[in-house]
């Protein structure tokens, strides 16, 4: 079957960094997507990785290895806006998204 | 980047009643688009594949006569929630994809949501 595990929720503080995992098995595979989502709006995508390594962009970083079936999101220099949940979504072989319940992230001042 | 464009961002309903949302790509053609529900607290769960001039595949539980998706045109498709009950309030966000580059680059757009209360 298909499934998607990352923790449930962490804290982090102001000005720190993060790291969320994910591990991941699928039915073939076509990507990894890591979005982000305030409560009570639509997800925003944040990164894709389609080949191993990590992918840079900001603040953001996403790491993929493929061989593993594991990912992670590193958020640096954290900010209080950045309390979401932060869902890791790979793609299988159909090009489908397959969620995951997603991580909540705290930001403590 | 590409901007997917869902209307009404909240909705309130009698029971009994019908409830259109709508769900354009503004800036690109989307020949799939997929639609989500999403409950409080829980993980996206895709109701359905909506493609372009073609019957939607439905995912498995989804009545596929309460939940009627049209994809008429590359850069519309709309949901309706059809004699809508309070069960079926919920989050409802749709979503479109654009493969590029033989899957290289892939990305996957959504739409704001809407917010779906049944009184």
């Amino acid at each position: 079957g298909q499934n998607i595990d990352q923790p449930t929720e962490m804290t982090a503080t102001e000005g720190a960094i993060v790291q969320i995992n994910c591990t991941y098995q699928t039915s073939g595979f076509n990507g990894l997507f890591w979005y982000q989502q305030h409560a009570g709006e639509a997800p925003t995508f944040l990164s894709y990785n389609v080949l191993d390594g990590l992918e840079e962009k900001g603040r953001f970083s996403s790491f993929l290895s493929r061989s593993k079936g594991y990912s992670y999101l590193l958020l640096k220099e954290l900010q209080m806006k950045d309390s979401a949940s932060y869902l890791c979504a790979p793609m299988d072989s159909n090009y489908q998204l397959i969620w995951g319940a997603g991580t909540k992230l705290i930001i403590k001042p | 980047g590409a901007v997917v464009s869902q209307h009404p961002s909240r909705v309130i309903c009698k029971s009994g009643t019908s409830v259109k949302i709508e769900c354009r790509s503004l800036d690109f053609q989307a020949t799939t688009m997929f639609w989500y529900r999403q409950f409080p607290k829980q993980s996206l769960m895709l109701m359905a594949t909506s493609n372009e001039g073609s019957k939607a595949t439905y995912e498995q539980g989804v009545e596929k006569d309460k939940f009627l998706i049209n994809h008429a045109s590359l850069t519309l498709s709309t949901l309706t929630v059809t004699s809508a009950h309070p069960e079926d309030s919920s989050f409802y966000i749709c979503s479109a994809r654009i493969i590029r580059d033989r899957g290289l680059n892939t990305e996957a757009f959504f739409g704001q949501g809407t917010r779906l209360t049944v009184v």
